[in-house]
């Protein structure tokens, strides 16, 4: 079975720093994905970043970077240059390769102080 | 492209009532997918389906039906709702095993 946890319930920071957001992970399957999702106060789920296990590089998107540290279980989400629209929960989640399904972490709500 | 699409947006049902979530998506997906959303949490899984004409038991599969009427449609049916069903329920697809999942917009259930 897998399992993520995200440490961290609730977050502030500065505008235009960056943040580090926390997950760690548990599985036994050698091959697995791991995702970010940012949920603002609308709702909806917005797919951020991706790395696979088997990744060599760290990957990024734009403002958002994934700190993979595979030896230590975890995945954590880099913002840099915080906005106001960072503001939002954030969750992390993982896919093993044994099969399709996404299991979540309880999420980190992250407020952007102007 | 409208993506992932769920409808009604809000419902509100008495207990023992029937309804069924739509989603819909035009993003080609082959696999496609019913999670819930409880306050404060992440999303579980309740049902999926890897491909048109199959469906799976997800983490939390009780008192919940799916349907895969072709490839852009999956139907969640709730027989006899109850107050514990009472949640946020989304719906995502995929291109297939180990692509990214992309997600509805959600909808809004209670039951009282």
């Amino acid at each position: 079975a897998q399992k993520i946890t995200q440490t961290q319930p609730g977050m502030f920071v500065q505008e235009k720093e960056a943040v580090t957001l926390d997950c760690t992970y548990d599985t036994s399957d050698p091959s697995y994905g791991l995702f970010w999702y940012k949920q603002p106060s609308s709702g909806e789920m917005i797919f951020l970043i991706y790395q696979g296990s088997y990744d060599q590089q760290n990957a990024t998107e734009g403002r958002y970077s994934l700190n993979f540290q595979k030896a230590r279980k975890s995945a954590n989400l880099v913002i840099s240059a915080s906005q106001l629209g960072d503001s939002a929960m954030y969750f992390c989640a993982m896919r093993a390769d044994a099969g399709n399904m996404l299991t979540f972490g309880g999420g980190t709500r992250l407020m952007v102080k102007p | 492209n409208a993506g992932v699409t769920q409808t009604p947006k809000f419902q509100v049902l008495k207990t023992g009532q029937s309804m069924t979530l739509q989603c819909a998506q035009d993003m080609n997906h082959n696999s496609m997918y019913w999670y819930r959303q409880d306050p404060g949490m992440g999303l579980r899984l309740i049902y999926y389906s890897a491909s048109e004409g199959t469906t799976d038991k997800g983490e939390v599969p009780n008192g919940y039906n799916v349907s895969r009427l072709n490839k852009r449609e999956f139907s969640l049916r709730l027989e006899s709702a109850a107050p514990s069903q009472t949640s946020v329920y989304f719906c995502a697809g995929n291109r297939g095993h180990g692509e990214t999942q992309y997600f509805g917009p959600g909808t809004r259930l209670l039951v009282l």
